[in-house]
């Protein structure tokens, strides 16, 4: 089955850019979505279709996705930014939708 | 605007079933699936299958098939998941999510918690 690997912490200072890597086999070639959790809420999308914002969703939220890595990047990080982030994928081999491990993003 | 509430908090023996609750308002419930995803404590999110209130088609991860059943009810706008015989293991947050698309998920209800425990 596909298998989407992230990083499981990144540390940020705030006002920095955080950048948030999902690594999969040929990646680039799939539609790459992410979602933020923040403790005890349920996930959020933050980014669709490799890059594109839902409404509400502010501009420091981008991704980029090609080869066998996709990127989410976080710029001018804010405390309220630290959350648990999470790739997403539809695998049409399996039929399924396919989570990455997570990153858990301190502010610090 | 577009809500999925799902039903409350569950305590439950091992051997026991269970069905929760996820309903939908705001938008067309027959023209999006609606998902399921587990949570387990502390850990990541895991798909657990999908159902298309439409026509209720299903789909299920294979290594939840036969363990939970999805269904809808698209007269009361509410799609279900259930277990015939809950084990310690099932303990976790249960959330909905509409799938757009059949890509992604840009709505979610706010999680249903199940505690299994003799």
């Amino acid at each position: 089955s596909y298998v989407l690997t992230q990083p499981p912490s990144v540390s940020v200072a705030p006002g920095q850019t955080a950048r948030i890597t999902c690594g999969g086999n040929n990646i680039g070639t799939k539609s790459v979505h992410w979602y933020q959790q923040k403790p005890g809420q349920a996930p959020v999308l933050v980014v669709y279709d490799d890059s594109d914002r839902p409404s509400g969703i502010p501009e420091r939220f981008s991704g980029s996705n090609s080869g066998s890595t996709a990127t989410l990047t976080i710029s001018r990080v804010e405390v309220g930014d630290e959350a648990d982030y999470y790739c997403q994928v539809w695998d049409s081999s399996g039929d399924h939708y396919v989570f990455g491990t997570g990153t858990k993003v301190t502010v610090l | 605007e577009v809500q999925l509430v799902q039903s409350g908090a569950e305590v439950k023996k091992p051997g026991e079933s269970l069905k929760i609750s996820c309903k939908g308002s705001g938008y067309s419930f027959t023209n999006y699936s609606i998902g399921w995803v587990r949570q387990m404590p502390g850990k990541g999110l895991e798909w657990m299958g999908i159902i298309y209130p439409g026509d209720s088609d299903t789909r299920y991860r294979p290594s939840f098939q036969g363990q939970v059943t999805i269904s809808a009810d698209k007269s009361i706008r509410t799609a279900y998941l259930q277990w015939s015989s809950l084990k310690a293991s099932d303990t976790a947050t249960y959330y909905c999510a509409r799938s757009v698309a059949g890509e992604y998920f840009d709505n979610w209800g706010q999680g249903t918690l199940v505690t299994v425990s003799s």
